[in-house]
């Protein structure tokens, strides 16, 4: 199946502070989604990209999937605690996901 | 909608028993996914189902492990015997655009 490097693995932030999280294939993905999984909870889905180049907005998230369809990012500015959880990639490989990454987990400093 | 429905929450069982996972996906939803989550291994797809037939069960552990889908309604999996190394949260999905997870079973064997 697609296999994704997700990085960085961990990152504090001070709240206020922007984050990004990156997940990198070795291969043409057809899609990937985003979800968000806050600690004790289940993930969440938030959206899914699947043209070159495409960039979506959700208020203070943007998404953007690469030209050649091979990393995608998330941005989150002027984070909040509300922002706090794990934030996996999920590329598509058809009509499923395969696989997720190994997420990225947020802390962020009030 | 009361979403993807699982039970129970938490179980915990003791070694060489059998164990049953119960999922209720989300009506019109034709694709059902089980899960399972640990710290070591993030996210894995055990088994995915379209149309209540398995499609890809190449991530199920062994033959301990063993899921069914008698009608569009309900899922199962089952783990016979278990054993302290099947200790994850189990998450079941349902599908129609991007995932929706039930909460979880976490799964504790001793």
């Amino acid at each position: 199946g697609q296999q994704v490097m997700q990085i960085p693995q961990y990152q504090h932030v001070q709240e206020g502070e922007d984050f990004t999280t990156y997940c990198n294939s070795s291969t043409t993905l057809s899609n990937i989604q985003w979800y968000k999984q806050r600690p004790g909870g289940h993930p969440v889905f938030l959206i899914q990209l699947v043209k070159s180049g495409e960039v979506k907005k959700q208020k203070r998230l943007t998404f953007q999937f690469g030209e050649a369809k091979k990393n995608s990012s998330l941005h989150i500015t002027a984070t909040q605690t509300t922002d706090v959880g794990t934030y996996f990639c999920a590329p598509g490989a058809g009509s499923y996901q395969l696989t997720f990454g190994k997420g990225t987990k947020l802390s962020v400093i009030p | 909608d009361a979403g993807v429905i699982q039970s129970p929450r938490h179980e915990v069982t003791e070694m060489g028993q059998e164990v049953t996972l119960r999922c209720k996906p989300i009506s019109g939803h034709n694709s059902l996914f089980w899960y399972r989550q640990t710290m070591m291994r993030g996210l894995e797809l055990l088994i995915y189902f379209n149309n209540n037939v398995p499609i890809d069960d190449s991530g199920m552990p062994e033959d301990r492990f063993s899921a069914k889908m008698p009608n569009a309604s309900f899922s199962t999996l089952k783990i016979q015997p278990s054993e302290p190394r099947d200790s994850a949260v189990y998450f079941c999905a349902s599908s129609l655009h991007g995932y929706t997870f039930g909460s979880g079973t976490r799964l504790t064997v001793v």
